[in-house]
């Protein structure tokens, strides 16, 4: 079944050092794929989207993510994180197949540590 | 700049009790989505509107109904609540195909 599977359930870093969260898809076709921010208590933030054209993608706050298809990976990066960045991160992609609705990885939780 | 509009925010139902979540977007998006949120299960897909007029089930759709009473609105009831529906609802928007979703703040919807 295609799907978006992320890993990591939870990870630390200390603030200021880089970071990378790991995002898996199974789709045939190149899949269009976003990764999200939730703040506790919040709804979710667009961060980041791909859909076609140069790998990399540039998003908001600092974040970029890859496209790499032959290790069907989106991961997220951000050369120096802050404090702030604190929260979950769910990547998504298309459900099923369709073009019309996204379903979520299980999400990763970050903390950073001073 | 509204965006995305929940309500309630908070809920506490009684089992058997039935409830109406409201969402209502003011960008002119097609599409209209309703998800859950659980603890490490991510965000499921309970239904969605993908243009005015049309409602379609998603992964979890049992114990819940949709109306799209026009193109701004999407409400979500529960006809009789359970406790596994104590969850986290989040309404989502998005204007059209590979854009993506607004989210509303959320209902924290609790069920004893």
């Amino acid at each position: 079944a295609q799907s978006v599977t992320q890993p990591d359930i939870h990870i630390t870093v200390s603030e200021g050092a880089s970071l990378e969260l790991r995002c898996n898809y199974s789709y045939g076709a190149t899949p269009y794929l976003f990764w999200y921010v939730q703040s506790p208590g919040q709804g979710l933030q667009l961060l980041l989207k791909y859909f076609s054209g140069d790998t990399l993608v540039q998003g908001i706050k600092g974040f970029e993510a890859e496209f790499k298809r032959s290790q069907s990976s989106f991961n997220l990066r951000k050369p120096s994180v802050h404090w702030s960045d604190a929260a979950e991160y769910f990547c998504a992609g298309p459900y099923g197949g369709a073009t019309n609705k996204l379903i979520f990885g299980t999400g990763t939780l970050l903390a950073v540590q001073p | 700049n509204a965006g995305v509009t929940q309500t309630p925010k908070f809920q506490v139902l009684k089992t058997g009790q039935s409830m109406t979540l409201q969402c209502a977007q003011d960008m002119n998006h097609n599409s209209m989505y309703w998800y859950r949120q659980d603890p490490g299960m991510g965000l499921r897909l309970i239904y969605y509107s993908a243009s005015e007029g049309t409602t379609d089930k998603g992964e979890v759709p049992n114990g819940y109904n949709v109306s799209r009473l026009n193109k701004r609105e999407f409400s979500l009831r529960l006809e009789s609540a359970a406790p596994s529906q104590t969850s986290v609802y989040f309404c989502a928007s998005r204007r059209q195909t590979h854009y993506g979703y607004t989210f509303g703040s959320g209902t924290r919807l609790t069920v004893v």
